[in-house]
């Protein structure tokens, strides 16, 4: 699977939008972009993917440029309860097609949102 | 999205014993994953356990130090064997939905 590139630490005010880059500059052309979070003391919580296109669900918006070379998570109006470590992630699906095949976690983004 | 039952959510435990972890999921998954979180660390992948076959474990992972089984498609447990202090982490289950994977809350274990 491809490696990622997130900044280690990013800080956000309240209500503001907050833009988390991810650099997958030796994605493959069949490798998702998957986001996931985690808050203190939980599990990691999935976000969003995408392949090429941009998404949007009711969490987040994920903009991948047109060379799929890097990435943009968007949460759009930041609360203090998004404080969390971010990962970015790709991922391949697996030979049957049916599921996406294991998670390769990097270091991820810590994201403070403050008041 | 399904729901997952870890237990025990956390343990202290002596040298040389082992542990068992369960997951149970509320749905039939194919596929379910247990990785190790270590203390500051981010997520390592200890194996992939698909119902009828045996465990797959990423490099660094062996059968002997952790079994699991995969008896059916709703529940697995991760065995913690011949504990030592370098095992305090916490464990975690997740099942691959598809769209994306659903983790458990985590087994926090502590050996001393």
């Amino acid at each position: 699977d491809a490696k990622t590139t997130q900044p280690p630490s990013m800080d956000c005010a309240e209500g503001r939008a907050a833009n988390l880059p991810c650099n997958h500059s030796t994605i493959s052309g069949n490798e998702y972009v998957y986001w996931y979070r985690q808050i203190h003391s939980q599990g990691p919580q999935y976000i969003i993917h995408g392949l090429k296109n941009n998404e949007t669900n009711e969490m987040a918006s994920l903009i991948i440029t047109e060379d799929r070379k890097s990435s943009t998570l968007i949460l759009p109006h930041a609360t203090l309860r998004d404080t969390a470590v971010y990962y970015c992630i790709v991922r391949v699906p697996n030979a049957g097609g049916t599921s996406y095949g294991k998670l390769t976690f990097g270091q991820g983004t810590i994201l403070t949102v403050h008041p | 999205s399904a729901v997952i039952s870890q237990k025990p959510s956390r343990d202290i435990c002596q040298r040389g014993t082992s542990l068992t972890i369960q997951c149970q999921v509320d749905s039939q998954v194919t596929m379910m994953f247990w990785y190790r979180q270590q203390p500051g660390q981010s997520l390592t992948l200890i194996a992939t356990a698909n119902q009828g076959s045996e465990a797959t474990y990423e490099s660094g992972f062996v059968i002997d130090k952790f079994p699991i089984s995969r008896p059916n498609l709703t529940f697995s447990t991760l065995t913690v064997s011949n504990m030592s202090p370098e095992d305090s982490s916490i464990y975690l289950c997740s099942v691959d939905e598809g769209w994306g994977d659903t983790f458990g809350s985590g087994t926090r274990l502590t050996v001393v």
